[in-house]
């Protein structure tokens, strides 16, 4: 089963807003990556926040982690039609060393 | 370094074939995994090598299986194919140097069960 969920499933926005996605997951990590993957392509790392930090920023990319609420969110700052794609979150979690995605949420930026 | 790379990159086969699926990580990655994606499931976790020993898998069954290699590079194999088997089969490799490592992905095989 899907150890991550995100919210929204899909996301419509003109290019120069910004982009909100959330990620919610249901036992305790070790970290939590985001990837991008564009249309029936492989995917690509973006940023990995551990489980002891609560916020990471990276270029136009500003993750948050609440572990309280086991969550995070990936945010895009000014936002360019290549950022159209579709954005998963994934987990390691404890005495593992495989990452379980989530369901992922698409993105499309208009120009 | 040279990327993930993953052939063939398109497969078309019928029910009750077999196919088998090729990998080759980036040079001086250890650790090799495989994921199925399709469009009603999302990426499903298959299996984990490392070390050609197989450390981790998801729950498939036993039509799915995989090895690695000396060299490190890996296949998947799936047997007496389904219907439900088509999918975009992804392959990463990682460095597994120990803790917080991330993937790097190959561009996937698109796989067509008729």
């Amino acid at each position: 089963s899907q150890q991550g969920e995100e919210d929204p499933q899909a996301l419509s926005i003109q290019e120069g807003e910004n982009a909100t996605m959330n990620c919610s997951y249901k036992t305790s990590i070790n970290n939590l990556q985001w990837y991008r993957q564009n249309s029936g392509r492989g995917l690509v790392h973006l940023i990995l926040i551990r489980s002891n930090e609560r916020e990471k920023h990276s270029g136009r990319l500003r993750v948050t982690l609440d572990t309280s609420k086991k969550s995070s969110s990936l945010l895009i700052t000014a936002s360019r039609a290549a950022d159209t794609a579709s954005y998963f979150c994934a987990t390691e979690g404890y005495n593992t060393d495989k990452l379980i995605f989530g369901t992922g949420t698409r993105l499309q930026v208009f120009p | 370094k040279a990327g993930v790379t993953q052939t063939p990159r398109y497969l078309i086969k019928t029910r009750g074939q077999q196919v088998t699926l090729s990998c080759s990580p980036i040079s001086g990655h250890r650790s090799v995994s495989w994921y199925q994606q399709t469009p009603g499931q999302g990426l499903q976790f298959l299996f984990e090598y490392f070390s050609e020993t197989q450390r981790n898998k998801g729950n498939f069954p036993g039509r799915f299986s995989g090895r690695q290699f000396s060299n490190s590079r890996s296949e998947m194999n799936v047997s007496t194919l389904e219907l439900g088997d088509s999918a975009l089969y992804l392959c990463a490799s990682s460095s597994n140097t120990g803790g917080d490592e991330k993937l790097f992905f190959g561009s996937g095989t698109q796989l067509s069960v008729l």
